[in-house]
């Protein structure tokens, strides 16, 4: 079946990067965009872009730009998305999801699935 | 402040039926975006529930239900379960093809 298995709890400190990974399986990962949301505790989910895993182009939300980077490894079906310069208010569950649109079809799909999810906590 | 509207909460009786409401605007699901929905239950990932405004994934039971009309768009639960009590959210996407959520609704079954 289709799963996504994100990497494991991260704690950083103010200023520092982070970079979480998406290790995709059960379908062919360079033939679906990968989204990434996230969400702060007790808040609500905040969409931060896209990656084609084909061709590794990406598409940031304009909060984002600059300050987030979005990769993948196709070899080992793997996406990443790396945030830097993070402060207090980036504490949060990371999540890839992937969309249901095959790559070359659209961007505006559904989310289906998503990966389990990747505390990164950033403090002093 | 979220470009789709949802409300805080609602709440409703085991049985009853419950709606929840997304409201965005001509940039968005009036656009003619689709409407998604989500169910997030506590300390889990969002799962889909609800796609392409009113098509409900296999194994999602036939008590939700999901509507667009406009700029608007509706979640509807009937025969309300405990198991339901969960965060939900809607999603759309605006003329810039950025993905767009509600603010989520929390459902509490009384």
């Amino acid at each position: 079946q289709v799963q996504l298995v994100q990497s494991g709890a991260e704690v950083k400190k103010p200023g520092a990067s982070v970079k979480v990974s998406c290790k995709a399986s059960g379908y062919t990962f360079t033939g679906y965009y990968m989204h990434w949301v996230r969400q702060a505790p007790g808040q609500g989910l905040e969409w931060m872009g896209w990656i084609n895993p084909n061709s590794g182009g990406t598409n940031y939300a304009q909060k984002f730009q600059g300050w987030v980077t979005m990769t993948r490894d196709t070899s080992i079906s793997t996406a990443y998305m790396e945030l830097s310069r993070l402060r207090s208010d980036d504490t949060a569950v990371y999540y890839c999801a992937r969309t249901n649109l095959p790559v070359g079809t659209g961007t505006t799909g559904w989310f289906d699935p998503w990966g389990q999810g990747t505390l990164v906590t950033v403090s002093s | 402040q979220s470009v789709l509207t949802q409300p805080p909460s609602v709440s409703g009786a085991p049985g009853q039926r419950v709606t929840i409401s997304c409201t965005g605007s001509s940039s968005n699901i009036g656009a003619g975006y689709d409407v998604h929905w989500y169910q997030q239950l506590p300390g889990t990932a969002p799962k889909l529930l609800i796609y392409g405004n009113s098509n409900r994934p296999s194994g999602v039971p036939d008590r939700f239900s999901g509507s667009k009309s406009g700029t608007s768009a509706s979640l509807a639960i009937t025969g309300l379960q405990a198991e339901d009590e969960a965060d939900y959210y809607c999603q759309s996407y605006d003329s810039s093809l950025s993905a767009r959520f509600g603010g989520g609704t929390k459902l509490t079954v009384l």
